[in-house]
């Protein structure tokens, strides 16, 4: 597609349920990254893909995130067990060498 | 890890003002450099980026020089509008190795610029 595409744009989660996030990067971009961005901050790095192989995931904050790309395309975000703090926009970029695309991200809330 | 210090904000100008807004960063290498800003309800795009000592990126009337002794890569424009209303973002991108382009970002500043 022309975009990085993110869905859902907007989720509420209750407190302890699963929740998954999609991306759709460029076609044909190898690199894709993950980001969270809470209210009022930057945004800070998850986990990194090279086509379908996780290279880094030092970011992600607990055992309870999990993120896959199987075919080294669409990737998927997966939250279990959500708490208050994981609250925040979730970012999905895809690039080439160099050349950064954001996605408008998922805002998700959890109540 | 990487490090970014960015000028604490909320800053406000009014139309035609001149600009700065400073960034410093600590990092491992010499990583390409980047400012993105972030309009209301929208993602994050690349305002501008450079990628070695040096050298000036430039974009939309913002220039930023990568300057490699000080470690800083600062945002100014001479001329602001309306428009530019947005919060800014200094990144510096990892130079190499299993994670290249992971960006480390700063907290951002919202520029307000009045009529």
């Amino acid at each position: 597609g022309a975009g990085v595409s993110q869905s859902p744009r907007y989720k509420v989660a209750k407190r302890g349920q699963d929740v998954a996030l999609r991306c759709d990067p460029i076609s044909g971009h190898v690199s894709l990254f993950w980001y969270q961005q809470a209210l009022g901050q930057g945004p800070e790095f998850l986990t990194y893909f090279q086509n379908e192989a996780q290279l880094d995931k030092s970011g992600l904050p607990s055992d309870r995130f999990f993120a896959e790309r199987p075919e080294g395309s669409v990737s998927t975000l997966k939250i279990q067990r959500t708490q208050q703090e994981d609250s925040a926009v979730y970012l999905c970029a895809s690039s080439q060498i160099g050349g950064y695309t954001f996605g408008s991200g998922t805002r998700l809330t959890v109540v | 890890g990487d490090s970014v210090t960015q000028m604490e904000g909320p800053v406000t100008l009014s139309e035609e003002a001149f600009l700065t807004i400073n960034c410093t960063y600590t990092a491992t290498g010499y990583p390409s450099l980047f400012w993105y800003v972030q309009y209301p309800g929208e993602g994050l795009q690349l305002l501008l980026k450079a990628t070695k000592a040096d050298d000036k990126g430039s974009n939309k009337g913002f220039e930023a020089t990568y300057r490699k002794e000080t470690t800083s890569f600062h945002l100014e424009k001479g001329s602001v509008q309306v428009s530019d209303s947005a919060v800014y973002f200094c990144a510096p991108g990892v130079a190499g190795g299993t994670s290249y382009g992971k960006l480390t970002f700063g907290q951002g500043t919202i520029l307000t610029v009045h009529p």
